[in-house]
Parts: C-alpha cells; structure tokens; sequence
C-alpha cells in the first residue's frame, strides 16, 4: 500500500463543476503539498500547510492532521484547470512521498 | 527571476552513454532536488542537496551521480545509460524545508534510452 493515497485517479467534469480531490496518508507528517503539473509537463506548487484550511483564487486545500487526510476543492471549475493534481507529504525524513496524481478532465 | 531551468527537453541515448542534465536556479535557493517520474507513479526522490558543497542520496540513487560546486546549479549524470533511466526528470529547488517555503520545478526532462 502506498503511503500516499489519491482518489480518484481520474475526474472529468463540466464547466462550472465544484470538484474535490482527496489525499489520504499512513505517516507522520510535518507538510502536505498540492502540485499542479499541466499537460507539457511542468509541475507548479499550490499550496503547502500543516493544518486548517487555505484559498487561493477558486482553489481551496484543507486538512485534518487526526484523520490524516487532505481535500483539494475547487470551485466553478473551468477547462484551464485540467491538469494533474498531485499530493505530497514531508515525512518524518524531511523528504517529499509524492501520490500518484489526478488527472482532472474540465469539459466546456 | 528565470526560477529553476532544466537542459536538455529531451534526449536520446544509446545504452551504455552517459550525459548530465543541467539543472540552474536563480533564487538563491539552499535546497535542490532531483526527482523521476514514471508512469503511474508518485515522483522519486534521485539526489539531494542542502546547500553548495554537500549533497546526499534519495530513494532511487543508482546509476546516478551529482554534485553541487555553485549554489546555482546541480547537475545530474547519468554515467552509464540503461533503459531503466527511461523517465521524466525533475529539478525542484527551495530555500528551506520550512512551510514557508514552497517547492520550485524546473519544466522537466524525457529521457530515452535504447
């Protein structure tokens, strides 16, 4: 079993949509990080926290540290936002254990 | 600020080559990283690095060197091809560990090797 859950592997919504993606882990963690990588490859940091809940635009990433899961949200979703979701957890090594990735499909 | 840049796009080697991939960051950023990405799985950790002078082993380090003169750059080698190192390799750079200071990827690197 990874250490690093996502669900699902692969979303596709209309124009519009609210969207959720979930990150779930089995370690202690210090971090977890959300990664945007588009099609053509690069990757892009979303967001990085340890508790609580941050925006950012129509991006919203939460956490709950107990339960040892993540969700990242976006609102009115737009074709733009197709990409690869990607979550990470900075464990107790200091180093990033990377998820295998979401690919979000947004359809006009 | 360029951020990170990572040379070449894309490269073709024969097994048994070897080439470094270039990795520059302009942001005098202490932590650098290089990471595979294959298919179907979460990024691996190759090498690391903390600051000039010192840099240590990740997950996936065999068949791979690097070293880090310059706080700017990191280079990764690959001494000796062999179809395993087929992936996309990623430089990401960061001040610190700390949550205050996200993570920066260079546009990446597809390798082939045959």
């Amino acid at each position: 079993k990874n250490e690093v859950e996502q669900s699902p592997q692969n979303l596709t919504a209309q124009e519009g949509e609210f969207i959720t993606i979930n990150c779930s882990y089995s370690v202690g963690i210090s971090a977890l990080h959300w990664l945007q990588q588009h099609p053509g490859g690069g990757i892009v940091s979303l967001f990085m926290l340890s508790s609580g809940k941050k925006k950012h635009g129509r991006l919203i990433a939460t956490i709950n540290i107990q339960e040892k899961h993540s969700s990242l949200h976006i609102t009115a979703s737009h074709p733009r936002d197709s990409a690869v979701y990607i979550c990470a957890v900075r464990g107790a090594t200091n180093k990033l254990i990377f998820g295998t990735g979401t690919l979000l499909a947004v359809q006009p | 600020n360029a951020g990170v840049t990572q040379t070449p796009k894309f490269r073709i080697l024969k097994i048994g080559q070897s080439m470094t991939l270039q990795c520059t960051q302009d942001m005098n950023h202490n932590y650098m990283y290089w990471y595979r990405q294959d298919p179907g799985m979460g990024l691996k950790l190759i090498y690391y690095s903390v600051g000039a002078g010192i840099t240590d082993k990740g997950e996936v380090p065999n068949g791979y060197n690097v070293s880090r003169s310059t706080t700017e750059d990191f280079p990764l080698r690959l001494e000796l091809a062999a179809p395993s190192q087929t992936s996309v390799y990623f430089c990401a750079s960061s001040y610190s560990s700390s949550l205050n200071s996200p993570l920066h990827f260079g546009n990446g690197t597809r390798l082939t090797v045959t």
